[in-house]
């Protein structure tokens, strides 16, 4: 069965800290997608990036990189500098025929 | 306007009320969707349209029916709904239905319905 999981439920930082977190889809599938959302305290989910599993380039946008590897089944996004505007709940997802959604992980960044 | 958007933003009722959450998008796609967002709970998917036509049902109470008129709008009516179906409905639209391999299409959210059952 397929399944992503964000082990973190929340993360506290202070302001201009790295914060990294972590997904992991476990899978049979040799080809897919995964994305990152991100929800802030208005509600509206936001899509962040999308990588396939052939593409194992960390990518960078910005303060955003995010780690991709398809051994371990893991999609890390870091958030470098944090400010308090990235404080929201981040989900992974994988793009599985149930269209799910990870638990999410709380990011709350003090100033 | 762009985007989805949904109305109302915050919706009191008791169980015995019948009401309905409204969502449009303008961004041309053609699939739609329904899901849940409950305290402590993932996000969990209700209904997809592709079209206008229901093209998944996840096994959710009959006391939601939702109901898609054009490509652009889809509604969720309720009736007789428990406290328990407090939370946040979000409604979301992508260029295709699903999230499949050949599209890996990206689904643009609205900022969702606060629902409150008394």
């Amino acid at each position: 069965a397929q399944k992503v999981t964000q082990a973190q439920t929340e993360i506290s930082v202070v302001e201009k800290e790295d914060v990294t977190l972590d997904c992991v889809y476990e899978t049979r599938d040799t080809t897919y997608y995964l994305f990152w959302y991100k929800q802030p305290p208005s509600g509206e989910l936001v899509f962040l990036i999308r990588r396939n599993s052939f593409d194992e380039q960390n990518e960078i946008s910005g303060r955003y990189s995010w780690n991709f590897q398809k051994s371990t089944s893991s999609f890390n996004f870091t958030i470098t500098a944090s400010q308090v505007v990235d404080s929201a709940v981040y989900f992974c997802a994988p793009n599985d025929y149930k269209l799910s959604f990870g638990a999410g992980t709380t990011v709350t960044v003090r100033a | 306007e762009t985007g989805v958007t949904q109305t109302p933003r915050h919706l009191v009722m008791g169980m015995t009320n019948k009401k309905s959450l409204k969502c449009e998008q303008h961004l041309g796609h053609n699939a739609m969707y329904w899901y849940k967002q409950s305290a402590k709970k993932p996000l969990e998917l209700m209904f997809v349209y592709s079209l206008e036509e229901r093209v998944e049902n996840n096994s959710v109470p009959s006391r939601f029916s939702p109901e898609c008129p054009n490509s652009s709008h889809l509604f969720l009516h309720l009736h007789t709904l428990q406290p328990e179906d407090s939370a946040l409905y979000l409604c979301a639209s992508s260029p295709q239905a699903g999230q499949g391999i050949s599209g890996a299409n990206v689904l643009t959210f609205g900022a969702g319905s606060r629902l409150t059952v008394l």
